[in-house]
């Protein structure tokens, strides 16, 4: 059973630009949420989607969005980036309705590496 | 704010001792608790969860402890191995999530 994939792995922006991330969970998995990963923060949590409505959002500014899709993957947008937005996003799927929050288990994939100069 | 925090940023342990990693959490209302462990380049991986109506639980190698009293989580590896070498943070759930800083534990040969 594949694990959670994220892409890209890496990637290099400039302030002002936007970028999209991408998660395909775990088959069978309906519930995707998103972390964002600073030595200074620690993991964060952005949000939850489930069944493609979004379920629950952290307290990040309204340039960070994300969307889900029928096939329960998963993308995040973050537009006009600033050099703090520089992190490792992580994906993380669940099976239950939980979300995760509950008895069960996140699974989370390997991340996204942004880095904003 | 209530927060999630670790009591140490890191722990050496010789290999074969055992390890305990400490986190400290304010919300007295979580009801769910979560060990990750991090390795280097990787996503967290989940290692035990409690809910808080326990003390106890154990897994393999794994032991979590939970201390409603002083509000006090551990993580308990016992002869510890090379492999566990990783930041290990612990999560904190109610409304949301929220996760510890994380400790870096390095296992010496």
């Amino acid at each position: 059973k594949a694990g959670v994939t994220q892409t890209p792995r890496y990637l290099i922006k400039t302030r002002g630009q936007q970028v999209t991330l991408s998660c395909s969970p775990i088959s069978g998995h309906r519930s995707v949420s998103w972390y964002q990963q600073t030595p200074g923060q620690g993991l964060q949590f952005l949000f939850e989607y489930f069944s493609e409505t979004q379920r629950n959002k952290g307290n990040f500014p309204g340039r960070f969005s994300g969307r889900q899709f029928s096939n329960s993957r998963s993308e995040m947008n973050v537009s006009t980036l600033e050099l703090g937005d520089s992190a490792l996003y992580l994906c993380a799927s669940s099976s239950g309705a939980t979300g995760g929050r509950g008895p069960g288990e996140l699974f989370f994939g390997e991340g996204s590496r942004l880095t904003v100069l | 704010g209530e927060s999630v925090g670790l009591h140490l940023p890191t722990l050496s342990v010789q290999e074969g001792d055992n390890s305990i990693i400490n986190c400290a959490y304010s919300n007295s209302a979580s009801d769910y608790f979560i060990w990750y462990k991090q390795e280097s380049g990787k996503g967290p991986q989940f290692i035990i969860d409690i809910r808080s109506n326990m003390d106890k639980r154990q897994g393999q190698r794994v032991t979590v402890l939970l201390n409603k009293t002083v509000k006090h989580l551990s993580l308990q590896i016992a002869a510890t191995q090379p492999g566990d070498s990783a930041v290990y943070f612990c999560a904190e759930i109610k409304d949301d999530m929220r996760f510890g800083a994380g400790t870096r534990l390095t296992v010496k040969p």
